[in-house]
């Protein structure tokens, strides 16, 4: 089993739609959690970090379950501009550890 | 959030022959991180440089493969030795930055190999 898991993809939904990402890890001790955005043949840029109280950034709301190790991220009111590659990431002990990645298709 | 610049941007390069990558920060950071993605994966975790100390590799990576240099706290070098068609990815580095209340670890913009 992978130490973190995302749903695998992609995702096609039309502009405006809400989308929701999901993301399991398989270590309790892991301490902190992200989520990333990887454009195509760009490296990765953070989106949010995510806090057990859910944080929320304009149109991108992030939850965090640590009894359930469950992560996820939700974008409302889709744009073009939205498609990519989102990538859950924990840190633990100072390590990355990155999610397979989903990707997301915003089609007008 | 630190700014990295990362070069080079991409190679290709004979098999059997070695590529040095760098990055330069525009901070000083106590720990810098180098990752592999291979084409249609995710990222992995190569190594940990700090400054004054060996690098620490991950599982199934070592030093002769992947020489790692720290000389400051600004910058980092991975090399690829010996190459093989199977090194073909893309590097990266990485710092994490940020203040307290919002902080993220930023990555170079990547050195796209080809080996051929």
């Amino acid at each position: 089993r992978k130490e973190v898991e995302q749903d695998p993809g992609p995702f096609n939904v039309p502009e405006g739609a809400t989308v929701a990402f999901n993301c399991t890890y398989s270590n309790s001790a892991s301490q902190s959690f992200f989520w990333y955005r990887q454009d195509c043949r760009k490296e990765p840029k953070l989106l949010m970090s995510v806090y057990s109280s859910g944080n929320e950034d304009g149109r991108f709301t992030a939850q965090l379950n640590r009894a359930s190790q469950y992560i996820s991220l939700l974008i409302r009111d889709s744009k073009l501009s939205d498609s990519a590659t989102y990538l859950c990431v924990v840190n633990k002990a100072g390590k990355l550890i990155f999610g397979q990645g989903t990707e997301l298709s915003v089609k007008p | 959030s630190a700014v990295i610049s990362q070069k080079p941007s991409r190679d290709i390069c004979q098999r059997g022959t070695s590529l040095t990558i760098q990055c330069q920060v525009d901070s000083q950071v106590t720990m810098m991180f180098w990752y592999r993605q291979q084409p249609g994966q995710s990222l992995t975790l190569i190594a940990t440089a700090n400054q004054g100390s060996e690098a620490t590799y991950e599982s199934g990576f070592v030093i002769d493969k992947f020489p790692i240099s720290r000389p400051n706290l600004t910058f980092s070098t991975l090399t690829v030795s010996n190459m093989s068609p199977e090194d073909s990815s893309i590097y990266l580095c990485s710092v994490l930055s940020g203040d307290t209340t919002n902080y993220g670890y930023t990555f170079g913009s990547g050195t796209r190999l080809t080996v051929v």
